[in-house]
């Protein structure tokens, strides 16, 4: 049972535009959500997160927006950049456990 | 500060052979996590340790995967006898361990496994 849905396999966006990847979820006990970024042979490593109390979070050209109605999130990277290109992963957790629930990742691809 | 450690980095066995992936977390992380990555889907939690104590092995094929946690520190995940649908990567996380909080968790590069 998939909690956490990343429903586009890939993106390909030109330098300098905004990337948008999204994610939706079905556990309304989530309350927590981050974005991991993954390049090929590397683990993941935590890029931003967003508390259920927050619409947003921002870091430098990184956003992330969280719609709690909608069970869904988005991250915002702009401007992208080539070193962006990689594998981005939404995660979720529930402040009773804390457990992770990954998305199955979104590659974006920056071209230059 | 040193990260998550984990070897080997590649692995192809033949099904039925055994295989043992071993992690060394970041120092004093109490947490340490394995997860199951299989091409085109995200990482599955197989088993969470805090400290030398297992919190959920709910999703651990039990009768094939095994994994331990002496003294607290370093983990050894292992699988026997071995299935073609075991190839994934096998990723070992680490985390601190503050009660109330979510902890961030650090991700070892993983083992990538192939089961011909």
């Amino acid at each position: 049972d998939q909690q956490v849905k990343q429903n586009s396999p890939s993106l390909s966006v030109q330098e300098g535009r905004i990337s948008i990847l999204n994610c939706d979820y079905t556990n309304s006990m989530f309350d927590y959500f981050l974005w991991y970024k993954k390049y090929p042979a590397e683990g993941p490593t935590f890029l931003i997160s967003i508390s259920s109390i927050k619409d947003k979070n921002e870091d430098g050209r990184f956003t992330v927006f969280l719609n709690k109605s909608a069970k869904h999130l988005s991250l915002h990277i702009v401007p992208s950049q080539p070193g962006d290109s990689a594998v981005y992963f939404c995660a979720a957790s529930a402040s009773n456990d804390y457990k992770l629930s990954f998305g199955a990742g979104t590659t974006v691809t920056v071209r230059a | 500060e040193a990260g998550v450690a984990q070897s080997p980095r590649y692995k192809i066995i033949e099904k039925r052979q055994s295989v043992a992936f071993w992690c060394n977390p970041i120092s004093g992380h109490a947490t340490l996590y394995w997860y199951q990555q299989i091409l085109g889907q995200g990482p599955k939690l197989l088993i969470q340790f805090q400290n030398n104590g297992v919190v959920d092995d709910s999703q651990l094929p039990k009768d094939r995967f095994s994994a331990e946690r002496l003294k607290g520190v370093d983990s050894t995940l292992k699988i026997q006898p071995a299935k073609l649908e075991d190839s994934a990567v096998y990723l070992c996380a680490s985390s601190r361990l503050l009660a109330g909080f979510y902890n961030e968790q650090f991700f070892g590069p993983g083992t990538r496994l192939t089961v011909l």
